[in-house]
């Protein structure tokens, strides 16, 4: 059962316009949300995250927006350049079940190509 | 300020063997996570370590195990190999009780 879920597994965008990545869940009781980039050959890489008390975070050309109705959130990435192309990973947390538990779920990412 | 290192970076097994992998935190931080990365999936929770001790494991068998050094340092060990342990091995560190999990370059496990 994925509990995290990224149904795009590959997202093609020209370069200078918007990608849009998105992410879904079930578990209601996650309530931190993580974006990474992930290079060949690296670990991942935190991107931008957010909490479940806000419905947008924005850093630089990155802004994520959650939807907690609809257990839905999105990586908005403006304007893209061709450096940006890497596998993105959404992940999520339940950070308070329990005294010093810290599990991450991951989806299973999108792969992100900008083209010059 | 180095981050989170792991060695070996790659490493070939037969099955029936077992490994050892190790990971060195970011400097400040407390808490170690294991994270198995299959091919094309994302990563995997495989254990926690805090003050030395496992806080929370992930659906692993107990061929799984590991340690965690006052340094707060931290082995891998898994034993009697399979083919499907092949895979990118993931430390990750935070200090505190901070949302932000910094992640290590992986060790790549084969095993043949």
């Amino acid at each position: 059962d994925q509990q995290v879920k990224q149904n795009s597994p590959s997202l093609s965008v020209q370069e200078g316009r918007i990608s849009i990545l998105n992410c879904d869940y079930t578990n209601s009781m996650f309530d931190y949300f993580l974006w990474y980039k992930k290079y060949p050959a690296e670990g991942p890489t935190f991107l931008i995250s957010i909490s479940s008390i806000k419905d947008k975070n924005e850093d630089g050309r990155f802004t994520v927006f959650l939807n907690k109705s609809a257990k839905h959130l999105s990586l908005h990435i403006v304007p893209s350049q061709p450096g940006d192309s890497a596998v993105y990973f959404c992940a999520a947390v339940e950070t308070y079940s329990g005294a010093g538990s810290y599990q991450l779920t991951f989806g299973k990412g999108t792969k992100l190509s900008v083209i010059p | 300020d180095a981050g989170v290192t792991q060695s070996p970076t790659h490493l070939i097994k037969t099955r029936g063997q077992q490994v050892t992998l190790r990971c060195s935190p970011k400097s400040g931080h407390d808490t170690v996570s294991w994270y198995q990365q299959a091919l094309g999936q994302g990563p995997q929770f495989i254990f926690q370590y805090y003050e030395e001790e496992e806080r929370q494991r992930g659906n692993f068998p107990d061929r799984f195990s590991g340690h965690q050094f006052p340094n707060y340092s931290s082995e891998l060990n898994v034993n009697a190999l399979l083919l499907g342990d092949s895979a990118l091995y993931l430390c990750a560190s935070r200090a505190g009780r901070n949302e932000k999990l910094f992640f290590g370059s992986g060790t790549q496990l084969s095993v043949l």
